[in-house]
């Protein structure tokens, strides 16, 4: 079957560093996307990876591993805006269809 | 203008109502989706237009009824939908179907089923 998995909620604290993890296990791989939405907001783009590695843009970081179906963004200097939902999706290749994770609530505390 | 617009944001109705969402992308995209998000639930795609052609059904009943006018315009007919229907209902767009395209999405429309 298809699946991914992302923890549900995460606490950090403003300043730190927080690490949010996705397993998928999906019949096709063309990439794994992540989103970012904020209560009541559209979801915004965040990275996309399709060759293993980690790709870098500012405070954000998205490494993956096709080997073991695993993904993690990184989030650097947490800032109080940080405070949102984090959305994890694979593409299949065979119909370029997204297959979502549930999302992760991360929560930042002063 | 955003990239995306929805409306309206916000819609409640009755189950033998009939009413409808609209979507309008302003990025000159040629690929126009459909999703359902409910609370602590993945996102479901219901349906996707490619080039005003719809390309995916999923399984969505035939109580939603999209509509592609043009490659700017998606609308979603809702009736006689069901309290389990409550749910925010977004709009994305992309340059093009798949090949690692970013999905932008509007601020979707909140439905509430009385």
């Amino acid at each position: 079957g298809q699946n991914i998995d992302q923890p549900t909620e995460m606490t950090a604290t403003e300043g730190a560093i927080v690490q949010i993890n996705c397993t998928y296990q999906t019949s096709g791989f063309n990439g794994l996307f992540w989103y970012q939405q904020h209560a009541g907001e559209a979801p915004t783009f965040l990275s996309y990876n399709v060759l293993d590695g980690l790709e870098e843009k500012g405070r954000f970081s998205s490494f993956l591993s096709r080997s073991k179906g695993y993904s993690y963004l990184l989030l650097k200097e947490l800032q109080m805006k940080d405070s949102a939902s984090y959305l994890c999706a694979v593409m299949e290749d065979s119909n370029y269809q997204l297959i979502w994770g549930a999302g992760t609530k991360l929560i930042i505390k002063p | 203008e955003t990239g995306v617009t929805q409306t309206p944001r916000h819609l409640v109705m009755g189950m033998t109502n009939k009413k409808s969402l609209k979507c309008e992308q302003h990025l000159g995209h040629n690929a126009m989706y459909w999703y359902k998000q409910s609370a602590k639930k993945p996102l479901e795609l219901m349906f996707v237009y490619n080039f005003k052609e719809q390309t995916e059904n999923n399984s969505v009943p035939s109580r939603f009824s999209p509509e592609c006018p043009n490659s700017s315009h998606l609308f979603l007919h809702l009736h006689t939908l069901q309290p389990e229907d409550s749910a925010l209902y977004l709009c994305a767009s992309s340059q093009k179907l798949g090949g690692g395209g970013e999905l932008f999405f509007g601020e979707g429309s909140r439905l509430t089923v009385l």
